[in-house]
């Protein structure tokens, strides 16, 4: 069975820091993925990958899949980055996702 | 934008009763997907369907879980008795393909056993 730790569990920060959320897992993966989760409850998609990195606007994704980690990095962030970042690696077969417990960001302005 | 949907977002229910669960998934997309989140607790897998038929379930998905497809569009999510301890916000996903495709998750089902 996958572990998969996340760190830090919280993070505040002020507008305009630049943010690393990390992501560890103990078993192979075929690939990995980033999740937002709102304060309403609704999780959407920020990234899939299985190697290198990847950006969309201000956010970065990478994974060194040797050593079993990925970091999620925000920059110049700002209030409406606030929410649950969560890291969820998909198994093998490719049709089951272990979650890690979340990072709880919130930006200050 | 295609977009899953779940209905209905909030069911109170008493413990022992059966509910459903609703979910249309993205019209496109082969794979599907419930997860569940108990209040302040990771997200966990409950099941994925492939081709009308369970291709992956976790250990919480027993008995008391079943998945159908009943007519192409609708994928739900059935509990025949419900337990305190189900209690909490269920997701449905789907995805276009396996492991290298994203998941679009729906807004998820708030389901609350008394």
């Amino acid at each position: 069975k996958n572990e998969v730790e996340q760190s830090p569990q919280n993070l505040t920060a002020q507008e305009g820091e630049f943010i690393t959320i990390n992501c560890s897992y103990s078993v192979g993966i075929s690939a990995l993925h980033w999740l937002q989760q709102h304060p309403g409850g609704g999780i959407v998609s920020l990234f899939m990958l299985s190697s290198g990195k990847k950006k969309h606007g201000r956010l970065i994704a990478t994974i060194n899949i040797q050593e079993k980690h990925s970091s999620l990095h925000i920059t110049a962030s700002h209030p409406r980055d606030s929410a649950v970042y969560i890291c969820a690696v998909v198994n093998n077969a490719g049709n089951m996702l272990t979650f890690g417990g979340g990072t709880r960001l919130m930006v200050k302005p | 934008e295609p977009e899953v949907t779940q209905t209905p977002s909030h069911q109170v229910t008493q413990m022992g009763q059966e509910v459903i669960l609703r979910c249309v998934p993205i019209s496109n997309h082969l794979y599907f997907y419930w997860y569940r989140q108990i209040l302040g607790q990771k997200v966990e897998f409950l099941v994925s369907f492939y081709n009308n038929e369970i291709s992956e379930k976790s250990e919480i998905f027993d008995d008391q879980f079943s998945v159908e497809r009943p007519d192409g569009s609708n994928f739900t999510l059935k509990i025949r008795s419900t337990k305190l301890e189900d209690s909490a916000m269920y997701f449905c996903a789907s995805s276009p393909g396996l492991a290298m495709h994203e998941q679009f998750f729906g807004p998820g089902t708030r389901l609350t056993v008394l």
